[in-house]
């Protein structure tokens, strides 16, 4: 069965670019599937930030359009998360998943990575 | 942004009892609803989507109903394991936009 885990630093400088990859295992990334990035602030609620296809399509979550990158790599059976200019406020814990087109909706999710945006 | 509001934030109900948890989209979204499961240091758990259809696995006490912009998630006979939080998700085609409830946490009474 498909598995996501996702990989990168745990602590970002403020102003700095957080930078995340997720590895698709038990599957193939070309499947005709969205992969997404959720995040959730600790004590909070998830947050869409955005999803790709693995023709390189993607859809951002207009509120962090400005400051995000996803991107695939085929070749190596993965997509990465690219966020620039963190504060604080983008302290959370990321998770990759996958959106299932026949059901619409996250049907496969990582098990999340931790990452804090401090000095 | 079509806003997802679920209510209670909080509810307290006892095992083996009925709990009816509730989901309100900001204009409609016509079918395409899910409910998740998170309990704490997991990541989200699919239950339902299509607003009423259960995923795979999912024990036949989780029911969905719902269209448009009211949605409910009703687990029949609540086991020890249900009490977790839960959030609703909406999917809209155009623009393409995914937004989270802010979640009911469903505890023991």
């Amino acid at each position: 069965q498909v598995q996501l885990q996702e990989s990168g630093p745990g602590l970002v400088k403020p102003s700095g670019t957080l930078s995340l990859t997720c590895a698709v295992s038990g599957g193939s990334i070309s499947s005709s599937n969205w992969w997404s990035w959720v995040r959730q602030p600790p004590g909070k609620g998830l947050e869409w930030i955005g999803e790709i296809y693995h023709s390189g399509s993607t859809n951002y979550n207009p509120s962090l359009k400005s400051r995000v990158t996803i991107s695939v790599d085929k070749s190596k059976n993965q997509f990465s998360l690219k966020l620039s200019s963190v504060t604080a406020a983008d302290t959370a814990v990321y998770y990759c998943a996958r959106w299932a087109a026949v059901a619409v909706a996250f049907d496969i999710w990582g098990q999340g990575t931790m990452v804090t945006v401090s000095s | 942004e079509i806003v997802m509001t679920q209510s209670p934030a909080t509810l307290s109900v006892s095992p083996g009892e009925r709990a009816t948890l509730s989901c309100r989209a900001s204009q409609s979204v016509s079918s395409n609803l899910a409910w998740y499961q998170q309990k704490p240091g997991q990541a989200p758990r699919l239950l339902i989507y299509g607003a009423s259809t259960r995923a795979t696995g999912i024990p036949a006490r989780f029911s969905g109903s719902g269209s448009g912009t009211e949605f409910t998630l009703t687990i029949s006979s609540l086991q020890s394991e249900d009490f977790a939080v839960y959030y609703c998700q909406q999917y809209n085609n155009w623009p393409p936009e995914i937004t989270f409830g802010q979640g009911t946490r469903l505890e023991i009474k």
